[in-house]
């Protein structure tokens, strides 16, 4: 069955780094696979989505990568801030007929 | 624009006692409905996931129930409460099937068996 696979110690990065997530996958290449920023106690809020077909994606200081060979996926956050410090959730679907599946998540620190 | 809500926020209920988680929707007709468990350190676990009124589909099997009784209403509910219900539940709505689209979260419901 599919695992998805997030680094589940912190990340700490100095603010104004680039920080860099990882999710790796084990199984079959998705269709769509999708990230999401949690703060703790609250719920998960959607960042971006990409596409099997889609190589990268981008929205403002964020950018998601999409490797099928590595099966892998790479969330940047550029120009990071102390605001940016949350836990980062991968989630990934096989196509539109199934639903998600979720790793444990990064939780990220951004020091000032 | 689209809101959802979700409550109780926190409750604190003995083994064995029933339980009724609700959720409810704005600004958007038919959507998908998610119940959602998460356990300190793992990743999110589908419990029911709702395309219609009426329309259940269970994911796991246990002592939970859900039930969708308007278009845009959810309820996860239990009979009798179990030590492993204890956990961080989570409503969500979507609006394109399966891992299409995105999923919009309620603020959670923490809830504690003892």
């Amino acid at each position: 069955s599919q695992k998805i696979e997030q680094n589940s110690e912190a990340l700490n990065i100095q603010e104004g780094k680039t920080a860099t997530l990882t999710c790796n996958y084990t199984n079959y290449s998705p269709a769509y696979l999708q990230w999401y920023r949690q703060d703790p106690g609250r719920g998960p809020v959607f960042l971006l989505l990409i596409r099997e077909n889609e190589k990268e994606k981008r929205k403002e200081r964020l950018k998601v990568t999409f490797d099928t060979t590595l099966k892998q996926s790479l969330f940047h956050i550029t120009a990071s801030q102390p605001a940016d410090s949350a836990t980062y959730l991968c989630a990934l679907a096989e196509d539109s007929n199934y639903q998600l599946i979720w790793g444990a998540g990064t939780k990220l620190i951004i020091k000032p | 624009s689209q809101t959802i809500h979700q409550w109780p926020a926190t409750l604190v209920q003995p083994v064995g006692s029933p339980l009724s988680l609700e959720c409810t929707v704005e600004g958007t007709s038919n959507p998908n409905l998610y119940w959602y468990r998460q356990a300190a350190g793992r990743g999110l676990q589908l419990l029911f996931y709702s395309v219609g009124i009426g329309q259940i589909s269970s994911e796991v099997p246990q002592n939970l129930s859900a039930s969708r009784p308007q278009d845009r209403q959810f309820i996860l509910s239990s009979k009798k409460l179990l030590l492993s219900d204890s956990g961080f539940y989570l409503c969500a709505w979507g609006g394109l099937a399966g891992g299409a689209g995105e999923l919009f979260f309620g603020e959670g419901s923490r809830l504690t068996v003892l």
